[in-house]
């Protein structure tokens, strides 16, 4: 069965800092993956997915994900953080034919 | 476009309680899914629905939860009788269909908390 492990339960960044988000996979096949923002009291918010092609993957906020399949990552980055980045992250799995399969996710607080 | 709709917002009741859940998607949306989120923990799949039709329900406790979405479009979740660790956050998304190419769109969600 596929799974996800995001290792970081809480990370704190400075704003303006770079950021990120560590995501490792386990899945026979390529998968599709994915990373979603959960801001409180709001429902998931897709950034970005990968399902081939480009390893690299840009999605909406500056944000971007690498796909290294030797390592069974997808970790997300940004540059430069700005104090409404502050949320959970989610990163997601899916193999084409099951129902997504979410991590346990990454609060992200972002400092002065 | 109006979003995923979600009611109530919060809702308290006592173990052994029924409450239940509605979720309106997206117009035109054919995909529905409901996910509960255990506090610290991601998303898990409930029940996933094609039009008013259950796709997947293998994570669903059918003793005690039940769902429907009869012409659908409207969705209920239903927990009868609740116990404590039901609580959780109830998140409905939906999409234009099962294809994983298409974005699932959720709502805000109804947080259960269960005395």
């Amino acid at each position: 069965a596929q799974s996800v492990t995001q290792p970081d339960i809480h990370i704190t960044v400075s704003e303006g800092a770079s950021l990120e988000l560590r995501c490792n996979y386990s899945y026979g096949a390529t998968p599709y993956l994915f990373w979603y923002v959960q801001s409180p009291g709001q429902g998931l918010q897709l950034l970005l997915k990968y399902f081939s092609g480009d390893t690299l993957v840009q999605g909406i906020k500056g944000f971007e994900a690498e796909f290294k399949r030797s390592q069974s990552s997808f970790n997300l980055r940004k540059p430069s953080v700005h104090w409404s980045d502050a949320a959970e992250y989610f990163c997601a799995v899916d193999s084409g034919n099951t129902p997504l399969v979410f991590g346990k996710g990454t609060r992200l607080s972002v400092i002065a | 476009e109006a979003g995923v709709a979600q009611s109530p917002r919060y809702k308290i009741i006592e173990k052994r309680q029924s409450v239940a859940f509605w979720c309106n998607p997206i117009s035109g949306h054919a995909t529905l899914y409901w996910y509960q989120q255990i506090l610290g923990q991601g998303p898990k799949l409930l029940i996933q629905f094609q039009n008013n039709g259950v796709v997947d329900d293998s994570q669903l406790p059918k003793d005690r939860f039940s769902a429907e979405r009869l012409k659908g479009v409207d969705s209920t979740l239903k927990i009868q009788p609740a116990k404590l660790e039901d609580s959780a956050v109830y998140l409905c998304a939906s999409t234009l269909d099962r294809s994983s190419y298409n974005e699932q769109f959720f709502g805000p969600g109804t947080r259960l908390t269960v005395l």
